[in-house]
């Protein structure tokens, strides 16, 4: 079974600050990785994601992420948040079956950017 | 690219009461995924579609929620009769299915959030 932990539920931040919010995940094979925002009364907007090859993702708005397979992690990073980047932020996995793709999300970060 | 639809915005029902949504997913995308998601928490897949055909549905209360896509398009996703902790934003989202080896991007519409008193 795939299970997604976001370890921090509440992350405030000063603007210009750096930042990364934790997500490590379980599974029993291998998976891909994403990132999304969501912004208050929005839908979930893609922020990047990991397929396969450089450990680095590089996404929108400055941010970027790194796998680490031995550690199962995927944390998202950026060098200096701006009070725009104040949003929910939900990390996701999924595995790909003969029938389609498995998402699993985690509980969500809510980032608050201070100004 | 036109995005993912989805109507209502926003219901308001008492308990007991049906209610529907409705989603539209971007053209060309076969897979369609329906998510609730309650307030605090993250999103929880309700059901899978590829094409008209149902991939995952099981974490889909079936006592009292339904969802179809007859044409393989647009999707329908039914709550009768409502309880009070059916409130949440019901998220519609669709993909492309790729190629062996590949996985979708899934593409999210704005929700629909439910009340209900």
């Amino acid at each position: 079974a795939q299970s997604v932990t976001q370890l921090d539920s509440q992350v405030p931040v000063f603007e210009e600050a750096p930042v990364e919010l934790r997500c490590n995940y379980s599974s029993s094979v291998s998976v891909y990785l994403f990132w999304y925002v969501q912004y208050p009364n929005q839908g979930l907007q893609l922020l990047l994601k990991y397929l396969s090859g450089s450990t680095l993702v590089k996404g929108i708005n400055g941010f970027e992420a790194e796998f680490n397979k031995s550690q199962t992690s995927f944390h998202l990073r950026k060098p200096s948040v701006h009070i725009s980047d104040t949003a929910e932020y939900f990390c996701a996995v999924s595995r790909r079956l003969n029938t389609g793709n498995q998402f699993y999300f985690g509980t969500g970060t809510s980032l608050t950017v201070i100004p | 690219e036109a995005g993912v639809a989805q109507s209502p915005r926003y219901k308001i029902i008492e308990k007991r009461q049906s209610v529907a949504f409705w989603c539209n997913p971007i053209s060309g995308h076969a897979t369609l995924y329906w998510y609730q998601q309650i307030l605090g928490q993250g999103p929880k897949l309700l059901i899978q579609f590829q094409n008209n055909g149902v991939v995952d549905d099981s974490q889909l209360p079936k006592d009292r929620f339904s969802a179809e896509r007859l044409k393989g398009v647009d999707s329908t996703l039914k709550i009768q009769p409502a309880k009070l902790e059916d409130s949440a934003v019901y998220l519609c989202a669709s993909s492309y299915r790729g190629l062996a080896g590949t996985t979708d991007t899934q593409y999210f519409g704005p929700g629909t959030r439910l009340t209900v008193l």
